[in-house]
């Protein structure tokens, strides 16, 4: 079975910050990769996702993530941080040969502060 | 389009009540799925359903059930609610295929006192 590692629970940055947050997944095979938002008071939301090819894959809101196989890896980017970032972000992982469930990482808080 | 719809949004429920979270997407998708969400320790999937009339447990099923008698509707049932069943409860639903977007609906804030 899948699993997804997130290792930074709090994240505190000040506006203009750069941002990583760091994801690790465990699954031998092919994956598709996901990162998702909840901003406060709202639902989860899609903030970019990996299936296959470029291992750069580009966001909405100026979020980049990328996927270094090797490393089993998955970290999601920001050269900027906005205090309107402020979030919950879960990483997520699906094998697409399981029963396309998506397993989601315990999440990071990220605080920006203005 | 609503997309995902849940009621309530909040509930309180004295410990051994029974009680249904309601969910229902007017997208047409095929999958849809129940996670609780924990502080510290992200989604975890419940039950979810390939379709009308199927339905599979998750991680955490143990405490809940579900049905799928239409596309629209999944409910999650608890029958007798224990105090590790607070939680935020999300449901979500995707179309199916290579589409694996999930949409979500706005949770249930749920407390078993």
């Amino acid at each position: 079975a899948q699993s997804v590692s997130q290792h930074n629970h709090h994240v505190i940055l000040s506006e203009a910050a750069s941002l990583e947050l760091g994801c690790n997944y465990s699954y031998g095979g092919t994956v598709n990769l996901f990162w998702y938002v909840q901003y406060p008071g709202q639902h989860l939301q899609l903030l970019l996702k990996y299936f296959s090819g470029d291992p750069l894959v580009k966001g909405i809101k100026g979020f980049e993530a990328e996927f270094i196989k090797s490393k089993f890896s998955f970290n999601l980017r920001k050269p900027s941080v906005q205090w309107s970032d402020t979030a919950e972000y879960f990483c997520a992982v699906n094998a697409p040969s399981s029963a396309r469930q998506l397993t989601f990482g315990s999440g990071t808080q990220l605080t920006v502060l203005p | 389009n609503a997309g995902v719809t849940q009621t309530p949004k909040f509930r309180i429920l004295k410990i051994g009540q029974s009680m249904t979270l309601q969910c229902t997407q007017d997208m047409n998708h095929n999958y849809m799925y129940w996670y609780r969400q924990d502080p510290g320790m992200g989604l975890k999937l419940i039950y979810y359903s390939v379709g009308a009339g199927i339905t599979d447990k998750g991680e955490v099923p143990n405490g809940y059930n579900v049905s799928r008698s239409t596309t629209e509707d999944f409910p999650l049932r608890l029958e007798l609610a224990a105090p590790s069943q607070t939680s935020v409860y999300f449901c979500a639903s995707r179309l199916g295929g290579n589409n694996e977007k999930l949409f979500f609906g706005s949770g249930t804030q749920l407390s078993v006192l």
